[in-house]
């Protein structure tokens, strides 16, 4: 059964720290697709980043970079320099290609950040 | 606008009512969803539709009954409302699953039941 877990339930940071948040997933499909969200407090949820399973590059958008790595079913996100604004849920999701047309979601990461 | 627009954005009602909860979105995208938010649970799937007549089930949808005569609109209704319904209820769409652009969620329902 595909599963998502992302381990670390609260993170608090101080301005300018960078912070990884974690993700796991377990999945029997050889193909699928991860996703990262996120819901700032005003709780609208916001695509930030979409990975296949064929493609490991790393990527990087700015303060946001992902790693991608089957070895070890993870798909991370750093924040680099942290803000303020940065301050939200993130979620992690996974979508297999044979189960289903849905995302199946982590529990997320509250991350806080103060100035 | 062009989007996905949930209604009402919050909602009180009381246990054993009916009440149903409405996403209606512009771009004619096949697939849509319904989810809802629970501390601690993240977001479970309720019920899943990939076209106009067809609905199926997800994780969590005892109490939920789905509709879908049209492309653009997939309400969400509580038969019989329970305390264990309160929750954030998002409905998303995407054209294509685990596209490019991932699924769009609309603004959310709060709905508390008393």
């Amino acid at each position: 059964a595909q599963k998502v877990t992302q381990a670390q339930t609260e993170i608090s940071v101080v301005e300018k720290e960078d912070v990884t948040l974690d993700c796991v997933y377990e999945t029997r499909d050889t193909t699928y697709y991860l996703f990262w969200y996120k819901q700032p407090p005003s709780g609208e949820l916001v695509f930030l980043i979409r990975r296949n399973s064929f493609d490991e590059q790393n990527e990087i958008s700015g303060r946001y970079s992902w790693n991608f790595q089957k070895s070890t079913s993870s798909f991370n996100f750093t924040i680099t320099a942290s803000q303020v604004v940065d301050s939200a849920v993130y979620f992690c999701a996974l979508k297999e290609d044979q189960a289903g047309t849905a995302l199946i979601f982590g529990k997320g990461t509250t991350l806080s950040v103060s100035s | 606008d062009a989007g996905i627009t949930q209604s009402p954005r919050y909602k009180i009602t009381e246990t054993g009512r009916q009440v149903t909860l409405m996403c209606h979105q512009t771009w004619s995208h096949s697939y849509m969803f319904w989810y809802r938010q629970d501390l601690g649970h993240g977001l479970r799937l309720i019920y899943y539709s990939a076209a106009a007549d067809i609905t199926d089930k997800g994780e969590v949808p005892d109490g939920y009954v789905v509709s879908r005569s049209k492309t653009e609109n997939f309400p969400l209704t509580l038969e019989s409302a329970t305390r264990s319904q309160t929750s954030v209820y998002f409905c998303a769409s995407t054209p294509i699953p685990a596209g490019y652009n991932g699924y769009t969620f609309g603004s959310g329902t709060r709905l508390t039941v008393v």
